[in-house]
């Protein structure tokens, strides 16, 4: 079974630009999660989908930032304009948790890595 | 904020165990320790969970105290691809409730 899968791997783009990073979580997997991480800072919390709908989105760090989840499968997010700060590696990661389940197992993609020149 | 305190960095021979130990003093009863690592630039990967009982699988071990403020996570024969930094996570574990990362403990296993 494929797991969390993210595309691009590396973004190299000019500030001003946008740029769409794309996550597939793992199939049947309702809650998706996307975190970051900035240069020398630690990985942190972005937002959280619940099937299409956002669950909390209390750590998007601006309004240049856009993530959607249409049909519940995968999900986007768009960064425009892009800033220098904005520079970092981008997780996306998924979980089957559901409202009594104790799990709480999250499964990362490897990463897309924006670079913002 | 991360509820838990680790230590900056550790360092462990090839072959012998690796403790890692991480202090929640502030923990609430229905929340769970979990423990996740990276290495390098890959994406974290889960290890292992516990509410207050000692948990073992495949990868590792997890030594809760009686009173849940501290925790060890054990790598029984740690091996040079165990070398990551390892995150302890307080968390309720329901949906809903997203992962807080500290800046964790880089682990370095020597030769």
């Amino acid at each position: 079974e494929a797991g969390v899968t993210q595309f691009p791997s590396h973004s190299v783009i000019e500030k001003g630009q946008t740029v769409t990073l794309r996550c597939d979580p793992i199939s049947g997997h309702d809650n998706l999660y996307w975190y970051r991480r900035v240069m020398g800072k630690e990985i942190k919390f972005l937002l959280h989908f619940v099937k299409e709908s956002k669950q909390d989105e209390s750590g998007m760090p601006n309004n240049r930032f856009l993530a959607e989840r249409t049909g519940g499968t995968y999900s986007t997010l768009k960064v425009q304009p892009a800033e220098l700060e904005d520079s970092g590696v981008y997780f996306c990661a998924s979980s089957q948790d559901g409202q009594y389940s104790n799990t709480g197992e999250l499964f990362f993609g490897e990463g897309s890595r924006l670079t913002v020149l | 904020d991360a509820k838990t305190t680790q230590p900056t960095s550790m360092d462990c021979a090839e072959g012998r165990a690796a403790n890692l130990p991480c202090n929640h003093s502030t923990i609430s009863g229905n929340e769970y320790v979990y423990w996740y690592r990276q290495i390098h630039s890959q994406g974290p990967q889960y290890i292992i969970h516990g509410l207050k009982n000692n948990e073992t699988n495949e990868m590792a071990s997890l030594i809760i105290t009686e009173d849940r403020k501290s925790s060890t996570l054990i790598l029984p024969h740690a091996t040079l691809r165990d070398t990551a930094v390892y995150y302890c996570i307080v968390r309720v574990a329901n949906y809903g409730q997203n992962f807080v990362f500290g800046p964790g403990t880089r682990l370095s296993v020597l030769p």
